[in-house]
């Protein structure tokens, strides 16, 4: 079975500042991929993000990094220089070919941007 | 490129009702799931389909949901009766199909059971 965690339910950073957020999984399928979402008010998932299990570098996208740490099992996500629209839920999800492309998403982690 | 789109976006029943929830994913797209979001959580899958298959719907409550797709493009989940329970966002959501890509979502449908 697959499990996705994410241990913060709310995060506060300052504007232009950066930001960690936290994500540890759990699959004993050698293939997998882990995924970033955000999830403003509005609702609707926004992909951002996307790190494979046999990638060599970390994926980045503009803001937002992958900290990949695969003997950790954690895939964190690192926002930087975070603006007042990046307020939002963000979740992480994991797909992996031994369930056969089912998405599994974590609590996910509310993360309130201020002045 | 259009996405995902689903409707209606809102709707508001009373219990006992039934509900239909209509999704239109990305040409092209295979897979298609349907997943239940409640509020402050993240998304549980409800059903997956693999073209006009439903290969994956262990977690879809049979007794009073149900879902199809035909011809293997849109999909209809449906409820009857609905419960005060169900009250939640139905979130569709296409990929392409096979290896890990990328899921894009509809903006969901949010119902809400009084």
């Amino acid at each position: 079975a697959q499990k996705i965690t994410q241990t913060q339910p709310g995060m506060f950073v300052q504007e232009k500042e950066a930001v960690t957020l936290d994500c540890t999984y759990d699959t004993s399928d050698p293939s997998y991929g882990l995924f970033w979402y955000k999830q403003p008010s509005s609702g609707e998932m926004i992909f951002l993000i996307y790190q494979g299990s046999y990638d060599q570098q970390n994926a980045t996208e503009g803001r937002y990094s992958l900290n990949f740490q695969k003997a950790r099992k954690s895939a964190n996500l690192v926002i930087s220089a975070s603006q007042l629209g990046d307020s939002a839920m963000y979740f992480c999800a994991m797909i992996n070919t031994g369930t056969a492309s089912k998405l599994t998403f974590g609590t996910g982690t509310r993360l309130q941007v201020t002045l | 490129e259009a996405g995902v789109v689903q409707s209606p976006r809102y709707k508001i029943i009373e219990k006992k009702q039934p509900v239909a929830f209509w999704c239109n994913p990305i040409s092209g797209h295979n897979t298609l799931y349907w997943y239940l979001q409640n509020l402050g959580q993240g998304p549980e899958l409800l059903i997956r389909y693999e073209n006009e298959e439903a290969v994956d719907d262990s977690q879809l409550p049979k007794d009073r949901f149900s879902a199809e797709r035909l011809k293997g493009v849109d999909s209809t989940l449906k409820i009857q009766p609905a419960e005060l329970g169900d009250s939640a966002v139905y979130l569709c959501a296409s990929r392409r199909g096979g290896g890990t890509g990328e899921l894009f979502f509809g903006e969901g449908s949010r119902l809400t059971v009084l």
